[in-house]
Formats: C-alpha cells, sequence, structure tokens
C-alpha cells in the first residue's frame, strides 16, 4: 500500500518561532505534494503544495521544501502565530491522477 | 469559493443499521472522494468517482458502498453499520488535473452504538 509517513505527530513551538513539519514517501511515480491545514471542526484546506520538477515553493511565512533524491518533502512555518494551531497533513498524488493519499497528520501548538 | 456540503452533519446509528451519508458539490469537479479520519490514521481514502456513473474502491473499501448518480452528488453507505465504523467521514471533490486542489466538507460525526 501506497504509504506517505508524517513527523512529528505533535509539535508544540513559541510564538514567534520556526514550524518545521516533515514528510517521506516510497512511491517514485508520485509528483504532486500538497499540504492541508485543518482547524477543529473543520475539513482540510489546502494550505500549500509543490511538484516534484520544482525543489521550493514559498506563500507568505509557509515554505514547503521537496528532496526527489532522498524522497522527502518539508513544510517550514517561520514566525508561528497562535493562530497557526491545527493539523498539518501532507499527501501525495502520482500516476493514478485520482487518489490522494495523506499523511497522518501533525498537530501543532504555538503558544503565545 | 469552491463548496461542498455534507449531511447529516452528526448521526448515531444502531449497530446493524443502515446508515447513508450525502454529499454535494457546487464547483462541477469531476472527481469526489470520501475518507474516513480517526486518531492516529490521519485521512484514509474509503471510496473515489470519476464521474457519474463511476464508483472506485479507495484503501479501506470493505463495509462501505459509494454511489454517484450526479456530477454533484456522491453518497456513501453503510449497509450493516458496526461500531468500528465510528469516525469522522469528510466528503471532498477535485478537478482531473494531477495538481488541482481537492476540498474538503466540514465532515461527518457518525457514532455507531
Amino acid at each position: 500500500q501506497q504509504q506517505v509517513r508524517q513527523s512529528p505527530q505533535s509539535l508544540t513551538v513559541w510564538e514567534g518561532g520556526t514550524t518545521v513539519l516533515t514528510c517521506s514517501y516510497e512511491d517514485s511515480t508520485f509528483n504532486y505534494f500538497p499540504w492541508y491545514q485543518q482547524f477543529p471542526g473543520e475539513g482540510p484546506a489546502l494550505l500549500i503544495s509543490i511538484l516534484s520538477v520544482s525543489d521550493k515553493k514559498e506563500d507568505g511565512r509557509f515554505t514547503t521544501f521537496f528532496n526527489k533524491r532522498e524522497k522527502k518533502l518539508s513544510l517550514h512555518i517561520i514566525d508561528s502565530q497562535p493562530g497557526d494551531s491545527a493539523t498539518y497533513f501532507c499527501a501525495a498524488r502520482g500516476t493514478n491522477a485520482y487518489k490522494v493519499i495523506f499523511g497522518k497528520g501533525t498537530h501543532l501548538h504555538v503558544l503565545p | 469559493e469552491a463548496a461542498v456540503t455534507q449531511s447529516p452533519r452528526n448521526k448515531v446509528a444502531v449497530t446493524g443499521g443502515k446508515v447513508t451519508l450525502s454529499c454535494n458539490q457546487t464547483n462541477n469537479h469531476n472527481n469526489m472522494y470520501w475518507y474516513r479520519q480517526d486518531t492516529g490514521h490521519g485521512l484514509r481514502l474509503i471510496h473515489y468517482s470519476y464521474g457519474a456513473g463511476s464508483t472506485e474502491k479507495g484503501d479501506i473499501p470493505d463495509g462501505y458502498k459509494a454511489s454517484r448518480p450526479s456530477q454533484e452528488n456522491f453518497s456513501l453507505i453503510l449497509e450493516l453499520a458496526t461500531p468500528s465504523q465510528t469516525s469522522v467521514y469528510f466528503c471532498a471533490s477535485g478537478g482531473r488535473g494531477r495538481d488541482t486542489e481537492v476540498f474538503f466538507g466540514k465532515g461527518t460525526r457518525l457514532t455507531v452504538v
């Protein structure tokens, strides 16, 4: 079964700090990697995404990095804010464009 | 803004009963998905569809059926509900492109007693 492994399971950072979430995958046919953000009581929503032809994508305080050789990706949040407290999922999509496979998520707590 | 609406938002069902979860999208997306979310497991794909009349098995289809009668509607059916199916269920829709966004509904919390 295709897998996307995500770590850590839970993370607490101070306001203003940098948050780093990581994921790894096995299937070399994966070529699109979105990150989703989920607040309690809501469905996940797309935060940022990257294609396998790129190694970095930035959107404001959020940056995602992709390492094709190591089959790893990461999400960096600079100047973390209490409003960033949420669950973050990395995901992957490959040759079967219909299927999006999710990691187990990281619960992020940003303390003021 | 893309819209995916799930109903009901909360449901309590009895073991052995039939449960139908409904999903409607106004995005005119071809692809629709049903996921369940459980602590420690993240989001797991149950069934998906790439158009009206089609349903495909995801990674955990056992005990579930799906129906896609139209572009807009996608249902998840539990013919004989079991307590292990207690979970939060999310419907989602997305376009055909490899890098198109998938939009999620707000979820249905199902409790099987």
